[in-house]
């Protein structure tokens, strides 16, 4: 299968623990997206990279998450500190101007986080 | 900025019913427009899009149509199974935004037998 691989699935840790997460997009996908999807509510954009470059982040993502894309390929989403208010599923999902064009994103699986 | 309201859930239905889950969208360029299904656990796959004014979207006998003029894109279904109970969200994305893709907050749909 080569579609978007998201490890872990299930994350529980408990408060004030780091946590960290890996995006394995569609090869030869350049643009990589983080969403946040909480309880009952679609998924919100967190973040985005062209290549290795992160292009944007939004105002929900505080000062404890970064992300990073250090080769263009894989991506990893680290949260410091984590808060209650952290649970929910992450996703990812990728795009190519040739394949559907940015407009169409392929998501992943998903990791959901559980924070005690 | 971009946003999409989706008609309010839960929604249950008997086998065979007819189904509509409403779409209307706010965009600042000429997005795309995508609905996405939910299993319980799962992660998002793509049910269907349209890409531009008109375009009808269809697969697994969903359609939904690309009305510019009322900035909708409803689902619909002429007979639903209790496989389709899941949920259902409506989305958008945008070139002029990155691609970025801006989600409706989803509507449960329960079929029963």
């Amino acid at each position: 299968d080569t579609g978007v691989s998201q490890d872990p699935r299930h994350k529980i840790t408990k408060r004030g623990q780091n946590v960290t997460f890996r995006c394995d997009p569609i090869s030869e996908h350049n643009r990589l997206y983080w969403y946040r999807q909480t309880l009952g509510q679609g998924p919100e954009f967190l973040t985005y990279f062209q290549n290795e470059a992160q292009l944007e982040k939004s105002r929900l993502l505080s000062d404890r998450f970064s992300a990073e894309r250090p080769k263009g390929s894989f991506s990893t989403l680290e949260i410091q500190r984590t808060e209650q208010g952290d649970s929910a599923m992450y996703l990812c999902a990728s795009s190519s101007r040739l394949a559907g064009g940015h407009n169409e994103q392929f998501f992943g699986p998903g990791t959901r986080l559980t924070v005690l | 900025g971009n946003s999409v309201t989706q008609m309010e859930g839960p929604v249950t239905l008997s086998e065979e019913a007819f189904l509509t889950i409403n779409c209307t969208y706010t965009a600042t360029g000429y997005p795309s427009l995508f609905w996405y299904v939910q299993y319980p656990g799962e992660g998002l796959q793509l049910l269907l899009k349209a890409t531009k004014a008109d375009d009808k979207g269809s697969n697994k006998g969903f359609e939904a149509t690309y009305r510019k003029e009322t900035t909708s894109f409803h689902l619909e279904k002429g007979s639903v199974q209790v496989s389709d109970s899941a949920v259902y969200f409506c989305a958008l994305s945008d070139t002029t935004n990155a691609g970025k893709s801006t989600f409706g907050d989803g509507t449960t749909l329960t079929v029963k037998p």
